[in-house]
């Protein structure tokens, strides 16, 4: 079956300007998921949706990060007035519920570049 | 503060050569400890899911394990198609999925 799918692959952008990152979970999939790989590191969490709750924004480094999941299904990353240190790839995941241990599935991530 | 560490950083093995990877973690309440495997380019891809100390799993030539402070992720006559970056994840406490990842080794297999 299709998988986590993260649009664009890649983005190029310059200092200052606004991107939005797009995530379409795997069907059926109620919880979703941001993480944040820079290179040589881990992934670092960034925001958790899950159902209608509330998400967690725990994970977000500044308030230039937002994210919003439409209908329960694909979300958006939105990072405005972008600085070279958000350089990194932006990983998405969903799994099948919020509680328990279901595993995560990750998309291939959108590698973004800031000059 | 949850913390993952793994070890090494990076390990380079000639086909055949079996060896061990380590995750060590501090979490309050653990309710799983993952083991992911990372191609370049792509996201991590699911391999593991552990939940209490002693237990076991095994798929072809992995095995992962697991105690109260680390898991090991042992490779068995490992093959050039396994190099990859190996991720270990701890789920603490508090009630969703959210995963605490470590930086990952990065495995590099020779024939």
């Amino acid at each position: 079956g299709a998988g986590v799918s993260q649009s664009p692959s890649n983005k190029v952008t310059e200092k200052g300007k606004d991107v939005e990152l797009r995530c379409d979970p795997i069907s059926g999939h109620t919880a979703l998921y941001w993480y944040r790989q820079s290179l040589g590191q881990g992934l670092e969490f960034l925001i958790y949706f899950q159902g209608n709750s509330a998400p967690d924004k725990s994970g977000l480094p500044s308030d230039r990060f937002s994210a919003e999941r439409t209908g329960g299904s694909v979300s958006t990353l939105t990072i405005q007035r972008t600085q070279q240190e958000d350089s990194a790839v932006y990983l998405c995941a969903s799994s099948r519920v919020g509680r328990g241990n279901s595993p995560l599935h990750f998309g291939n991530g959108t590698r973004l570049t800031v000059t | 503060e949850d913390q993952v560490t793994q070890s090494p950083e990076a390990l380079r093995l000639q086909e055949g050569e079996s060896s061990s990877l380590n995750c060590s973690y501090t979490v309050s309440g653990l309710r799983g400890l993952f083991w992911y495997r990372q191609d370049p380019g792509k996201g991590p891809e699911f391999l593991f899911t552990l939940y209490s100390a002693g237990e076991e799993k095994e798929k072809e030539r992995l095995k992962a394990t697991l105690t109260k402070k680390e898991s090991f992720l042992h490779i068995t006559a490992p093959k050039p198609e396994d190099s990859a970056t190996y991720l270990c994840a701890v789920q603490a406490g508090g009630g969703y999925n959210k995963l605490i990842f470590g930086a990952g080794t990065r495995l590099a297999v020779h024939p």
